[in-house]
């Protein structure tokens, strides 16, 4: 069984630039997580989604959004990046997000803002 | 303010021993909790997990005790094998029932000896 599948898997952006991150969930998990891990605030939840709709969201800016597809896939986008953006992006899947059920977490987007 | 914590940044076991490694919450609101491990360069893969309504769950050399009333759980390992070495986090969530989002402590390192 396929596990959390993220691309790219690392990208190198400017201050001021957009970025979109992909994440494709386990086969049949209907919730997605994002959250960004850095070496000061550690693993921090940016957003959910379940069924297209976002269910659940950290205290992150506006600049951070995403999205879900009909198919479960995700994406996140940043825009008007800055130096502190520089992270490991993760994106987790489970079956319905509720109900005791863990998540499981792709390799992440390494992410670097120059 | 750190809502999970693991006030050990590094622990160091000798292969065979038992490893046990410790989570505190503050939040009484969390009502399911969750160990995962992290080798550098690839995300946290869940390990084990407990809800609030039990005190103890094992899985093979994994087991998790939960002391609600200590909002404290930790993680016994045992034996303890060189391939464990890796950083732990836990992680906390509350079920709302309708999404949940995890709460994660700053990790531990933990370092199995020959």
């Amino acid at each position: 069984k396929a596990g959390v599948t993220q691309t790219p898997r690392y990208l190198i952006k400017t201050r001021g630039q957009q970025v979109t991150l992909s994440c494709s969930p386990i086969s049949g998990h209907r919730s997605v997580s994002w959250y960004q891990q850095t070496p000061g605030q550690g693993l921090q939840f940016l957003f959910e989604y379940f069924s297209e709709t976002q269910r659940n969201k950290g205290n992150f800016p506006g600049r951070f959004s995403g999205r879900q597809f009909s198919n479960s896939r995700s994406e996140m986008n940043v825009s008007t990046l800055e130096l502190g953006d520089s992270a490991l992006y993760l994106c987790a899947s489970s079956l319905e997000g509720a109900g005791y059920q863990p998540q499981h977490f792709g390799d992440g987007t390494r992410l670097s803002i120059l | 303010d750190q809502q999970v914590k693991q006030n050990s940044p590094s622990l160091s076991v000798q292969e065979g021993r038992i490893s046990i490694l410790n989570c505190d919450y503050t939040n009484s609101m969390f009502d399911y909790f969750l160990w995962y491990k992290k080798y550098p360069a690839e995300g946290p893969t869940f390990l084990i997990s407990i809800s609030s309504i039990k005190d103890k769950n094992e899985d093979g050399r994994f087991t998790v005790f939960l002391n609600k009333s200590a909002k404290h759980l930790s993680l016994h390992i045992v034996p303890s094998q060189p391939g464990d070495s890796a950083v732990y986090f836990c992680a906390a969530s509350v079920n709302t029932g309708t999404a949940s989002k995890l709460t994660f402590g700053t990790g531990t390192r933990l370092q199995v000896t020959l």
